[in-house]
C-alpha cells in the first residue's frame, strides 16, 4: 500500500538546522511530485511549495523562500526539508504531501525554544 | 496566486443534522479542489477528490459538488464521529492555497 512515512519529533534552539525525512513506498517515486506543508499549532495548513521529483527541481511559496531547502534521495524513495537558522515560528507539525495531496505523512513536530 | 474562502470557519450541528461546508476560489479552477478530514493529532484525510469524486473507503454520507468558483463539501447526515475539522485544497496552479478551515461541532 502507499505510504508516506516521515521522520521523528524534533526539539532544536533557535539558529540551529535540521532536516525532516519523507520515504515514499507502495508507488514509483518519480511518477509523482512531493508536497510541503506546514501546520502551525492550532492554526490552518500553509503550502510551502514543492520539488519534482523526477528533475530534483524545487519551488518555493513566497514565504518559503529564505531558510527551507527541498531535495531527494531518489534511490531511497526519499523526501527531505531542511530548515536553517530555525526560529521560533517555525514551531509547526511539517506535512509531505504526494502530487494532488491524495496521500500524506504522518508529519513531523517540531518545535523550536531556547 | 489563487485565493480560497472556505465558510463558516465553525459549525455546530446536531446528530443526523445536513451539514454544508463551501469553498470559493478567486478565479476559475475547473474541479481542481480536494476536501479533507482532520482530527486532532493527525494527518488530513483524503475525503473527496476533483471536487466530486469520494475517495475509496470515506462514507457515501460525503459528497462534493461544484458550480463555477463555488464548491461544496455535504454531510448528509451527521455522524458522531464526523467531529473535525474539514479543509479545501486547490491543486489547479501552484501554489496551491488551502481554505482556513471548518471546525465542525455537536450541537
Amino acid at each position: 500500500q502507499i505510504q508516506l512515512v516521515q521522520s521523528g519529533p524534533e526539539l532544536k534552539k533557535p539558529g540551529e538546522s535540521l532536516k525532516i525525512s519523507c520515504k515514499a513506498s507502495g508507488y514509483t517515486f518519480t511518477d509523482y511530485a512531493m508536497q510541503w506543508v506546514k501546520q502551525a499549532p492550532g492554526k490552518g495548513l500553509q503550502y510551502m511549495g514543492w520539488i519534482n521529483t523526477q528533475t530534483g527541481k524545487p519551488t518555493y511559496a513566497d514565504d518559503f523562500k529564505e531558510r527551507f531547502v527541498f531535495s531527494l534521495e531518489t534511490s531511497a524513495s526519499t523526501a527531505y526539508l531542511q530548515i536553517n537558522n530555525l526560529k521560533n515560528e517555525d514551531t509547526a507539525t511539517y506535512f509531505c504531501v504526494r502530487g494532488t495531496g491524495d496521500y500524506w505523512g504522518q508529519g513531523v513536530m517540531v518545535t523550536v525554544s531556547s | 496566486d489563487i485565493q480560497v474562502t472556505q465558510s463558516p470557519s465553525s459549525l455546530l450541528a446536531s446528530l443526523g443534522e445536513r451539514v454544508t461546508i463551501t469553498c470559493q476560489t478567486s478565479q476559475s479552477i475547473s474541479n481542481n479542489l480536494n476536501w479533507y478530514q482532520q482530527k486532532p493529532g493527525q494527518a488530513p484525510m483524503l475525503l473527496i477528490y476533483y471536487a466530486t469524486s469520494l475517495q475509496t473507503g470515506m462514507p457515501s454520507r460525503f459528497s462534493g459538488q461544484y458550480s463555477g468558483r463555488s464548491f461544496t463539501l455535504t454531510i448528509t447526515s451527521l455522524e458522531p464521529e464526523d467531529i473535525a475539522n474539514y479543509f479545501c485544497l486547490q491543486h489547479y496552479s501552484a501554489p496551491y492555497t488551502f481554505g482556513a478551515g471548518t471546525k465542525l461541532e455537536l450541537k
